[in-house]
């Protein structure tokens, strides 16, 4: 079946611009990621969505970060005020709710901030 | 100090060689040990997953678990060409919040 789509694959922008990075998980899959991939840096979690539970948002590195999950499906990261230091991969990964080690990635976005 | 700790290489082996590639950890409540291979622009592609300590063989990787050392292993036999990648190794804490713990990973090259 279909894996986790990410989209746009690749996005350019400005230093202070808002950017919003989308995920389509495996279909059933309830548990929903986000990670962030930087040079030297390996994967760095950032927010978990699990079923309608009150998202984990311990990895967060800022309140310029936010992400929401509409339908238990499709999830949205955004970035506002985008800094050059935001510049990475961002990774989203899915799974079925009790079986968190079983993460299925997708493609990623690659974000540079110019 | 980082709580997973993976040598980044480059590794470089010939065709066919046996490819060990190694994570050690500091948290002694991971549990779920996985092991991820990454291609160059590619999402991470899980390869395998172990839940306690020993060995797990699939096909031609192995991954083995020692948590008394708070080390975790993969064995390549019959490397290839096409198993040039970065391995990347993972682990979670069970009702630890589902994150994975990543380490940097090791970036394998397999020439011919």
């Amino acid at each position: 079946g279909a894996g986790v789509s990410q989209s746009p694959s690749n996005k350019v922008t400005e230093k202070g611009k808002d950017v919003e990075l989308r995920c389509d998980p495996i279909s059933g899959h309830t548990a929903l990621y986000w990670y962030r991939q930087s040079l030297g840096q390996g994967l760095e979690f950032l927010i978990y969505f699990q079923g309608n539970s009150a998202p984990d948002k311990s990895g967060l590195p800022s309140d310029r970060f936010s992400a929401e999950r509409t339908g238990g499906s499709v999830s949205t990261l955004t970035i506002q005020r985008t800094q050059q230091e935001d510049s990475a991969v961002y990774l989203c990964a899915s799974s079925f709710l009790d079986r968190q080690y079983e993460q299925y990635f997708g493609p990623g976005t690659r974000l540079t901030v110019t | 100090q980082k709580e997973v700790e993976q040598d980044p290489g480059p590794l470089s082996v010939p065709e066919g060689a046996i490819v060990s590639l190694n994570c050690t950890y500091s948290n002694s409540a991971f549990q779920y040990f996985m092991w991820y291979r990454q291609y160059s622009r590619k999402g991470p592609e899980l390869l395998m997953y172990t839940y306690s300590s020993g060995n797990k063989e699939d096909g031609r990787f192995t991954a083995q678990v020692d948590k008394s050392s708070k080390y975790i292993s993969l064995f390549i036999r019959d490397s290839q060409p096409s198993d040039s990648a970065t391995y990347l190794c993972a682990m979670n804490v069970k009702g630890g919040g589902n994150k994975l713990t990543f380490g940097t990973g090791t970036q394998l090259k397999v020439e011919l």
